[in-house]
C-alpha cells in the first residue's frame, strides 16, 4: 500500500544550527502536507504543497515539494528551542480526503 | 485552533469493558476521522466519515466502531476494550479549501488495563 517515509527519525541539534528533514512518498502525490506536534499536545496543519517544485517559506522554515512530487523537505534555519517537537508530512490516500501519514521526525535542540 | 473538543481528555478502564470516546466540532466540517497514535507508528487512521451516518473503515479498525447522527458528532466506541488498544486517540476534520488539511482535537488518553 501507499507508504510515507519520514528521515531522520530523530534529530538533536544545537541552538542555532540549520538542519533539514524529509519525506519521502511511494507513489505520485498531488499535494503534501506539513504538521508540527508539540511535547504533550496535538498535531498542527503547518502547510500544504501542491506544484512540482513548489517552495514556501514560514518565518525560518522552508518547505519544498520535489519535481517528481514525490518528495518533499523541511529546512530549518537557526533553529530555536520553540522548534522542539514531532514534524510530520502526509500525502492524500489515493487522492482522497484521507490521509498517510508519515512516522514522524522528532526534533529535540540543545540551548 | 478550530473548534474541536474530545472527551474525556483521560480515561482508565479495564480489559473487556466497552469505551465510547467523543468528539465534537463546530465548524461544521463535512469529514471527521479517528486516529490512535503509539510510539514508533505516527498516525493511524482508524475510522473517518464523510457525512451524516456515511463512515468508512480506515487502516486499524478492527475492534473499533463509528457512529455519526449529526454532522458536529463523531463516537468511536471500544465494544470491548483490550489493553493493545491503550493510546492517545485524536479525532481530526476537515473540508475541502484548496486540499484536505486536516484540524485536530486536543486527544483523549486511554489506559486499558
Amino acid at each position: 500500500g501507499q507508504q510515507v517515509m519520514q528521515i531522520p527519525q530523530y534529530q538533536h541539534v544545537q541552538e542555532g544550527e540549520d538542519f533539514t528533514t524529509y519525506c519521502n512518498s511511494s507513489t505520485t502525490l498531488s499535494n503534501i502536507q506539513w504538521y508540527k506536534q508539540r511535547p504533550g499536545g496535538h498535531p498542527v496543519f503547518l502547510i500544504q504543497l501542491v506544484k512540482s517544485g513548489e517552495v514556501k517559506k514560514q518565518k525560518r522554515l522552508t518547505f519544498q515539494f520535489g519535481e517528481a512530487k514525490k518528495n518533499s523537505s523541511l529546512h530549518i534555519t537557526a533553529t530555536q528551542t520553540t522548534d522542539v517537537g514531532t514534524y510530520f508530512c502526509a500525502g492524500p490516500r489515493g487522492g482522497s480526503e484521507k490521509l498517510v501519514f508519515g512516522k514522524g521526525m522528532k526534533l529535540t535542540v540543545n540551548p | 485552533d478550530a473548534g474541536i473538543t474530545q472527551s474525556p481528555r483521560h480515561k482508565v478502564t479495564e480489559t473487556g469493558t466497552p469505551v465510547t470516546l467523543r468528539c465534537h466540532q463546530t465548524e461544521n466540517h463535512r469529514y471527521m476521522y479517528w486516529y490512535r497514535q503509539d510510539p514508533g507508528h505516527g498516525l493511524r487512521l482508524i475510522h473517518y466519515s464523510y457525512g451524516v451516518k456515511d463512515t468508512d473503515k480506515g487502516e486499524v479498525s478492527d475492534g473499533y466502531s463509528v457512529s455519526r447522527s449529526k454532522t458536529e458528532d463523531f463516537l468511536l466506541t471500544l465494544e470491548s476494550a483490550t489493553s493493545s488498544q491503550t493510546s492517545v486517540y485524536f479525532c481530526a476534520i476537515s473540508e475541502f479549501v484548496s486540499g484536505y488539511e486536516q484540524y485536530f482535537g486536543p486527544g483523549t488518553r486511554l489506559t486499558v488495563t
